[in-house]
Formats: C-alpha cells, sequence, structure tokens
C-alpha cells in the first residue's frame, strides 16, 4: 500500500458541468476525510467518513456537493453544476481510530479548475 | 469559533541556520492536539510533527521542535540546521480531544537561502 491515492490529479470543466473525484484510502485506515484548499489558504474541511457511514458535515458542503464511501473502502465526491468559486484543491486524507492523536495521511489531492 | 493564526505569511532562512515560524489559536477547551504539516509545491501535505496539550514537554522530532505555551495559545515551530528540503509551506492545525475534523492555519511559505 502506498499511501491514499486520489484521481484525477487534475481537472478542468466548464461552468455547470459535474464533476466527481475518487480517493482510495490506506486499505486499514477506517476514517476518510475531504478538505478543499484554495489558494494560498490552508485546507478546510468538508466531510469526514467513518466505515461508510458520513458522520460529519461542513456548512461548506452545500448541496451541490456529494460524498460517498460504498463499503466503507474507496471514497468518490461529486460537485454537480460547477461554479468558479469551486476551483481549488480538494484533499482526501484518512486515518484509523487513534488518527487524530498521530493525524491523518494525506492524498495528493485533486486540482480543480473551473472555466 | 476555532480559529488558528499563522502571522507570517512568508520566511526565509539560509541553509544550515534556524528558523522559528509562529501559530496561535483560539479555544476555550482544555484537551486539543496539535499539528504541524509541511506541503512542499505540488507534493502532498505530511505531517512534521505533533503535540498533546495535555504534555508540557516539548515535542521534538530530529531537527524539528516546538514552543508550546498554552496559557497563551501558542505552537511555534522551529527549524534548526535548515535544509534545502525543507522548503515547502508549513501549516499549523488544531483538534479538539474527541472531534474528527483538523482546524488549519492560513500557512507560512518557508524559503530556503543557499
Amino acid at each position: 500500500d502506498t499511501g491514499v491515492s486520489q484521481n484525477p490529479r487534475h481537472k478542468i470543466t466548464k461552468r455547470g458541468q459535474n464533476v466527481t473525484f475518487r480517493c482510495d484510502p490506506i486499505s486499514e485506515h477506517n476514517r476518510l476525510y475531504w478538505y478543499r484548499q484554495t489558494l494560498g489558504q490552508g485546507p478546510e474541511f468538508l466531510t469526514y467518513f467513518q466505515n461508510e457511514a458520513q458522520l460529519e458535515k461542513s456548512r461548506l458542503l452545500s448541496d451541490r456537493f456529494s460524498a460517498e464511501r460504498p463499503k466503507g473502502s474507496f471514497s468518490t465526491l461529486e460537485i454537480q453544476r460547477t461554479e468558479q468559486g469551486d476551483s481549488a484543491m480538494y484533499l482526501c486524507a484518512s486515518s484509523t481510530g487513534t488518527g487524530g492523536v498521530y493525524g491523518y495521511t494525506f492524498g495528493s489531492g485533486t486540482r480543480l479548475t473551473v472555466v | 469559533a476555532q480559529t488558528v493564526t499563522q502571522s507570517q505569511p512568508e520566511m526565509s532562512v539560509q541553509e544550515a541556520e534556524t528558523v522559528t515560524l509562529s501559530c496561535t489559536y483560539d479555544t476555550s477547551e482544555s484537551d486539543y492536539y496539535l499539528f504541524w504539516y509541511k506541503q512542499p509545491p505540488s507534493r502532498q501535505m505530511i505531517l512534521v510533527i505533533r503535540q498533546e496539550a495535555y504534555k508540557q514537554q516539548n515535542a521534538t522530532e530530529n531537527r524539528f521542535s516546538v514552543n508550546f505555551q498554552k496559557a497563551a495559545k501558542s505552537f511555534s515551530l522551529k527549524i534548526s540546521d535548515s535544509q534545502l528540503g525543507d522548503a515547502a509551506m508549513y501549516f499549523c492545525a488544531y483538534r479538539l480531544q474527541g472531534a474528527q475534523k483538523l482546524v488549519f492555519g492560513q500557512g507560512t511559505r518557508l524559503t530556503i537561502n543557499p
């Protein structure tokens, strides 16, 4: 296992289109997180899964955003009707049950550009 | 609201010298964890060092150490013997015990001058 994998690395889309990103966590990690990072800022929390259950969602996650983690393995983040303000780096991270103590393992992110 | 403030948008240091990055945070809670993450250009974020709030002893990881002042809500990172590979964005982050989300600061861009 080589860490947290995110695909695609880059996505350019036209405003109004739908996009979907995928995150494959470290296999033994039961917790998975999505963050959004805009240029020059720190990451902002979007949502958190424990196994397949989505346990927390940020107010940043509008109704155009949906995240899933079927079977508690990989996760997808979908953005519908993209807007220019959605342009950002979307980071996925995973951890074990004690990950909050030892920190997460982050993926390399998916950079979204909405034109 | 929990906030983390990094007051230095950019810092630079000569190779082999020591640099300190500042971080302050705001919380009314007493049990939490603090982290410093490093994000090299176009690469993934990696954990540099962490500190449990209940521990008075400052954490150290090789050339990296922290100065944790709980009463002042301050958590600075000291990098000794700076190396070219230390060049990156550094983010301070905070997490309440029992919570899952990390709250990040705005980051400090560190440049190492050869």
